[in-house]
């Protein structure tokens, strides 16, 4: 069964430096998806990306967030300078359309990257 | 505003016991409602979704839910709980305000011999 892969499992970088944590979507999706869950707290929202753009985000989205797809396969999410709350399990997703479609498109999930600011 | 509630942060359960976690929204739109299941270490797996339709829906590892519009509820049940249920369980709201998902904290799920 496809699913969505993630790189690295765990980072770890000293705050105000740039990370870079990479997934791969389902082949034949068109939507992607970073959502991330501080430890104890909900799965938060980030940002969605279709058609090389991004279509939706979140407050949490700030300048300091990039996304990119910069090949066929992999779909990137940088944090340009790292803060100690930017401390989080990282999530990225895919679906096939979206909520709009028909049917309306489901989101698969990956493992995650859990990401530590020292 | 677009929620979602669990109210059960935790629940153990025994062995063979039925189970029922509580999952309440709060969406401005028709809402698709989602269970996603965690194991330690492993990444948010589909349990089941509900678009329309019947508002019993069935899903993998014989877990089902149903959706009541009247309370806002989209309650994941299990007849018999398998020591392998042991995760944390997220209810998920999106619709057509969007292509977010707006999550619940999760619930945790621990199963005694």
């Amino acid at each position: 069964e496809p699913e969505v892969t993630q790189t690295p499992s765990h980072q770890v970088t000293q705050m105000g430096q740039e990370v870079i944590l990479r997934c791969v979507p389902i082949s034949n999706h068109l939507y992607f998806y970073w959502y991330r869950q501080i430890l104890g707290q909900k799965v938060e929202f980030l940002v969605s990306f279709y058609n090389n753009e991004i279509s939706e985000k979140s407050e949490i989205f700030d300048d300091q967030f990039s996304v990119e797809r910069p090949d066929g396969s992999n779909f990137t999410l940088k944090i340009r300078s790292t803060k100690l709350e930017d401390s989080a399990m990282y999530f990225c997703a895919s679906s096939e359309t979206g909520l709009g479609g028909v049917p309306p498109g489901t989101q698969y999930f990956g493992p995650g990257t859990r990401l530590t600011v020292l | 505003a677009q929620s979602v509630t669990q109210p059960d942060i935790h629940i153990t359960v025994s062995e063979g016991a039925s189970l029922e976690l509580r999952c309440n929204y709060s969406y401005g739109a028709t809402p698709y409602l989602f269970w996603y299941v965690q194991s330690p270490g492993q990444g948010l797996q589909l349990l089941l979704k509900y678009f329309s339709g019947d508002t019993l829906v069935q899903g993998i590892k014989g877990f089902e839910a149903e959706f009541k519009r009247s309370q806002s509820s989209f309650n994941l049940r299990k007849p018999s709980v398998h020591w392998s249920d042991a995760a944390e369980y997220f209810c998920a709201v999106g619709g057509t305000h969007g292509n977010q998902f707006y999550f619940g904290t999760g619930t945790s799920l621990t199963v005694i011999p």
